[in-house]
């Protein structure tokens, strides 16, 4: 019963490969995240959805594709792998549309190493 | 721009004494204030938040928060500190308008010794 779930929660890969990382939440909430946590803990947005459309999408690399087949799921799809992609990416997941108040459910993280 | 800093790096503090882990933002027009924890090794958790009302705020694992309007400051307080309280604490805020995102300080270690 995890309210947000993330697979895989290792993922080692050399340079240049494509990988994907899957996340669920089972809260019934409309809007999803993806933060990426560098080597210095810093927590950086990436990317939101909110009913499977996408509403913040931050300078990322467009090597980076989120992916949101419905509002329980946010998968993100990594492509030409890069030693600086290294870091903790947490899905995360929030009740309502757009409401500032509302607290933010994070997923237990995926630690990507990029070799 | 907007920012949120949490000045320490750490935190080293004794079990049993009180605990301060400072947080000061400068975003305007009244943001939401939030704090969450995150332990080795998993996701962060939900600590507390200041939505509106009293400036002491109260949450999980006997935390509490004081929001200070005139010095945009929003340190979280424990009058007792645990060895198991030892983890990463991030301040966060959320702007009122202008979207969905929540903007995160760099995180404080706290580190409470036996």
């Amino acid at each position: 019963d995890t309210a947000v779930s993330q697979t895989p929660k290792y993922l080692v890969t050399q340079m240049g490969n494509d990988k994907s990382i899957k996340c669920e939440q089972n809260l019934g909430h409309d809007t999803m995240y993806w933060y990426k946590q560098d080597s210095k803990k810093f927590l950086k947005i990436m990317f939101s959805y909110n009913n499977k459309e996408l509403i913040i999408n931050e300078t990322v690399p467009n090597r980076f594709s989120p992916k949101s087949p419905d509002k329980a799921h946010l998968n993100l799809h990594i492509n030409s792998l890069e030693l600086g992609d290294s870091a903790v990416y947490f899905c995360a997941s929030s009740p309502t549309s757009g409401r500032p108040t509302d607290t933010q459910y994070f997923g237990p993280g995926t630690r990507l190493t990029v070799l | 721009a907007q920012s949120v800093a949490q000045p320490e790096d750490q935190v080293n503090v004794a079990e049993g004494n009180p605990l301060t882990v400072k947080c000061t933002y400068s975003v305007s027009g009244n943001p939401y204030l939030f704090w969450y924890v995150q332990y080795p090794n998993r996701g962060l958790q939900f600590l507390l938040k200041y939505i509106t009302g009293d400036n002491l705020v109260k949450g999980s694992y006997g935390f509490e928060a004081e929001f200070n309007k005139s010095q945009t400051s929003f340190h979280l307080k424990k009058p007792s500190a645990l060895v198991s309280d030892s983890a990463l604490y991030f301040c966060a805020v959320s702007p009122r308008t202008g979207g969905f995102k929540t903007i995160f300080g760099a995180g404080t270690r706290l580190f409470v010794k036996a």
